[in-house]
């Protein structure tokens, strides 16, 4: 079986400050590996995604999370957010031989203040 | 037109009612998925379909069934609700052909059972 922990349930930040949403996977076989931001009253959206690679992974908005197997995490980072970056942030892992589905932390809340 | 469309978008129920949510998409996925999501709990698998004739329990199947009517279609049926079933249900299809990428989720049907 596979899992996801996410760290943090709850990460309050300043405006303009760095921020890390931690997440740790269980998996003895190769994962892909995701993180998804839900935006208050809204769907999933995917905001970056580990297939292959380069373990450094980017997203348009300012965001990235680097793959790490030998500690099996896939932290995301931003070195200064904004306001609008508030919202609940999951990660998620899947395998090929579980159908492709998805398996999603519990969440994160981050909430950016002024 | 979504990719992935959901219906009912908001539907209160009554307990003991039988309710069906459906899902319809246009992205030509074999592969289709219902998750529900809590607060704090994450978004959980219940059900997935690799195609018409191959349906798959999920983590939290019990209490849910479903049907894949064609390739396209895939409905959720609560056949007796429960209060605990209150939550806010995603389909999404994939496609397997881009590794586990190719995810796209519908906008989400909020469900209370009263």
């Amino acid at each position: 079986a596979q899992s996801v922990t996410q760290l943090d349930s709850q990460v309050p930040v300043f405006e303009e400050a760095p921020v890390e949403l931690r997440c740790n996977y269980s998996s003895s076989v190769s994962v892909y590996l995701f993180w998804y931001v839900q935006y208050p009253n809204q769907g999933l959206q995917l905001l970056l995604k580990y297939l292959s690679g380069s373990t450094l992974v980017k997203s348009i908005n300012g965001f990235e999370a680097e793959f790490n197997k030998s500690q099996t995490s896939f932290h995301l980072r931003k070195p200064s957010v904004h306001i609008s970056d508030t919202a609940e942030y999951f990660c998620a892992v899947c395998r090929a031989n579980s159908g492709y589905a998805l398996n999603f932390g519990k969440g994160t809340s981050l909430l950016v203040t002024p | 037109d979504a990719d992935v469309t959901q219906t009912p978008r908001n539907r209160i129920t009554k307990t003991g009612k039988r309710i069906m949510l459906e899902c319809s998409q246009t992205k030509g996925h074999d592969r289709m998925y219902w998750y529900r999501q809590d607060p704090g709990l994450g978004l959980r698998l219940i059900y997935y379909s690799f195609d018409v004739k191959d349906i798959n329990k999920g983590e939290i199947s019990d209490g849910y069934s479903v049907s894949r009517q064609a390739q396209a279609k895939f409905s959720l049926s609560l056949e007796s609700a429960i209060p605990n079933q209150t939550a806010l249900y995603f389909c999404a299809t994939s496609d397997p052909g881009t590794g586990g990428n190719g995810y796209t989720f519908g906008s989400g049907t909020r469900l209370t059972v009263v």
